[in-house]
This record gives structure tokens, C-alpha cells and sequence, in this order.
């Protein structure tokens, strides 16, 4: 079974500044996407940035990007001029490309509360 | 375009009654998954269908059921709940397949007394 272990339970940053949030994932497959989701006060889980596996080149989604280290399976959420907006839990998670239509299952990381400081 | 809508917002039931949680997928997605989340347990897959079939279930008892029904939408039942089945549950619809990512709604927080 897969695993994903988010190792900060809390981070903080100044607004304008740059934070990296830290994931890292156990599995024995070859073939996965990974998502970084945050979760505001609203509840909604909003997709920041998908990445899969078989592509080397790390994701970019304006100011936020990921570091991605397949062998050493470490996947890190950089955002950049850190926004007010930004504020919210922020979690990890792996889905196996294992079978295309059906089997949608997301393990999730226990989540990164960011708090951006004014 | 609508989003990924459940319904109710808020639940609060006493400990032994059942519950249903609906949600209406986006138009033309196919997939439907239901998570829980908990402060304690994080979020947790409960089952995911896929036109009208279930095709994976999370690690959770018998008294946690769902379905989908011809135009997507789905719902979940919660027979004989339990204190600790007290959640936030979040649904995410998606076309199906792994090159699709998935829409959440806002979720049911769900109150058991």
C-alpha cells in the first residue's frame, strides 16, 4: 500500500516570500501522479499542481512549483511571492496510474497548515 | 460551469440513526469518490463509483454504503452512526481515468450526538 508523510504539521512565511512544503511518498510502483490540494477555510479542496511520474520536469503552475525526486520519492510544494490568499491546509497526495478508467482512490498526507504573515 | 455540489451543508444526528449524504457531480464526469476526514484520521477514501459501479472501496464497516445512479450523481448512507463518525465527508468527481484530475466539493460536516 502506498504512503505519503507530510512532516510539517505547521509552517509559516512572510508575505512576498518564498515557503516550500515538504512530501514525501513510499510506494513500489513506477507509474503514479502526485497533487499537492489545499483546503481553505471554505472546506473545498482546490487543486494547486499535478505532477506525474513519468515526466522529469518538475511542474509549474505560476508561483507555484514542485521539486520532484522520483528515486528519492520527495515531492515539494515551492510558492513564491507568498500571497495573503495563500493561507490554508495544504496536502499531499498520490494516485497509481494502475488502471485507467476506475480506481480513483487519492492517499492523502496528513496536511501542512500555512499561515502567511502580513 | 457548477461545480461539484453536496447537499446538506450541515448534519447534526444522534448516535444510532442513519444519514444520507448526496452529491451531484460536474456535468459529464462519470467518477464519483467519497472521502472522510477527521481530525484524528486525516482524510480516508470510503468508495469510488464509476457508471453506477462501485470499483473501489476504502477500509471502512459494512454500516457505510453508497451508490450512483444514472446521471452521476451519488449519495452515501451511514446506517447505525456512531460518535465517532462525526466528519467533514468531501466528494470529488472526475471524467474517470488517470490522466483526469478530480473536483471536490465543499463537503457535509456531519454532527453525530
Amino acid at each position: 500500500a502506498q504512503t505519503v508523510t507530510q512532516s510539517q504539521p505547521e509552517m509559516s512565511v512572510q508575505e512576498a516570500e518564498t515557503v516550500t512544503l515538504s512530501c514525501t511518498y513510499d510506494t513500489s510502483e513506477s507509474d503514479y501522479y502526485l497533487f499537492w490540494y489545499k483546503q481553505p477555510p471554505s472546506r473545498q479542496m482546490i487543486l494547486v499542481i499535478r505532477q506525474e511520474a513519468y515526466k522529469q520536469q518538475n511542474a509549474t503552475e505560476n508561483r507555484f512549483s514542485v521539486n520532484f525526486q522520483k528515486a528519492a520519492k520527495s515531492f515539494s510544494l515551492k510558492i513564491s511571492d507568498s500571497q495573503l490568499g495563500d493561507a490554508a491546509m495544504y496536502f499531499c497526495a498520490y494516485r497509481s496510474s494502475f488502471s485507467n478508467f476506475g480506481n480513483e482512490k487519492l492517499t492523502f498526507g496528513t496536511g501542512t497548515r500555512l499561515t502567511i504573515i502580513p | 460551469k457548477a461545480g461539484v455540489t453536496q447537499t446538506p451543508r450541515y448534519l447534526i444526528k444522534t448516535r444510532g440513526q442513519q444519514v444520507t449524504l448526496s452529491c451531484s457531480p460536474i456535468s459529464g464526469h462519470r467518477s464519483v469518490s467519497w472521502y472522510q476526514q477527521t481530525p484524528g484520521q486525516g482524510l480516508q477514501f470510503l468508495f469510488e463509483y464509476f457508471s453506477e459501479t462501485q470499483r473501489n472501496k476504502g477500509n471502512f464497516p459494512g454500516r457505510f454504503s453508497g451508490r450512483q445512479f444514472s446521471n452521476s450523481r451519488s449519495e452515501m448512507n451511514v446506517s447505525t452512526l456512531e460518535l465517532g463518525d462525526s466528519a467533514l465527508y468531501l466528494c470529488a468527481s472526475s471524467f474517470g481515468g488517470a490522466n483526469y484530475g478530480y473536483t471536490f466539493g465543499s463537503g457535509t460536516r456531519l454532527t453525530v450526538v
